[in-house]
């Protein structure tokens, strides 16, 4: 099992680009996050997803959007850039609501400039 | 707002100098307590969870435990290989979607 993959694992865009940031995972869960982590900062939730079909907001959804068609797909998209969304995003994934623990990919490390 | 807060923020250990790390909380309504380990590079890595107070889980030299303010990850006789960022989050008993609360994390060297 691959467990969470994400790409790319690295990416410098220019402020005004948009992309997307691809997770996928393997194990079959319906629940699956996007966190950006800041240097000495807590992982703040971007968006999360129930099962496919079902995403809702978290802390810091401003700037991105997400959709989630199948089980093993939550791509993350960024429109429009800005050095403020300079960070490492990770992408997890858990079993169900009472399962507390989480599976993160080994992250992608975005630069705007 | 729910809030967890990880102290020191850093953690210089010689082997063998056993430690603890602290995580106070205010998440109203805690479901759960969770530890995570994550070295540089990579994406957090689970290691316990704590559900009530008075709960402890033990895993090689690591040691959570839980009260009802706060969670401490004892590491007992450290080596080298624990160094790592320890990362601790509560989740509230309402919270959709199992959404975790992170605190900034403490980083721990240990210095063979």
């Amino acid at each position: 099992n691959a467990g969470v993959t994400q790409t790319p694992k690295f990416r410098i865009l220019k402020i005004g680009q948009s992309m997307t940031l691809q997770c996928a995972q393997d194990m079959n869960h319906n629940y699956m996050y996007w966190y950006r982590q800041d240097p000495g900062m807590g992982l703040k939730l971007i968006y999360y997803s129930v099962g496919a079909g079902i995403t809702d907001k978290g802390e810091v959804p401003n700037g991105y959007n997400v959709s989630r068609s199948t089980t093993e797909d939550f791509p993350l998209r960024l429109e429009l850039a800005a050095p403020s969304q300079t960070s490492v995003y990770f992408c997890a994934s858990s079993l169900g609501q009472a399962a507390g623990e989480l599976f993160f990919g080994e992250g992608s490390r975005l630069t705007v400039l | 707002e729910d809030q967890v807060t990880q102290s020191p923020e850093a953690l210089r250990l010689q082997e063998g100098e056993s430690s603890s790390l602290n995580c106070s909380y205010t998440v109203s309504g805690l479901r759960g307590l969770f530890w995570y380990r994550q070295d540089p590079g990579k994406g957090p890595e689970f290691l316990f969870t704590l559900y009530s107070a008075g709960e402890e889980k033990e895993k090689e030299r690591l040691k959570a435990t839980l009260t009802k303010k706060e969670s401490f990850l004892h590491i007992t006789a450290p080596k080298p290989e624990d160094s790592a960022t320890y990362l601790c989050a509560g989740t509230m008993i309402k919270a959709a979607g199992n959404k975790l609360t992170f605190g900034g994390g403490t980083r721990v060297l240990v210095k063979p």
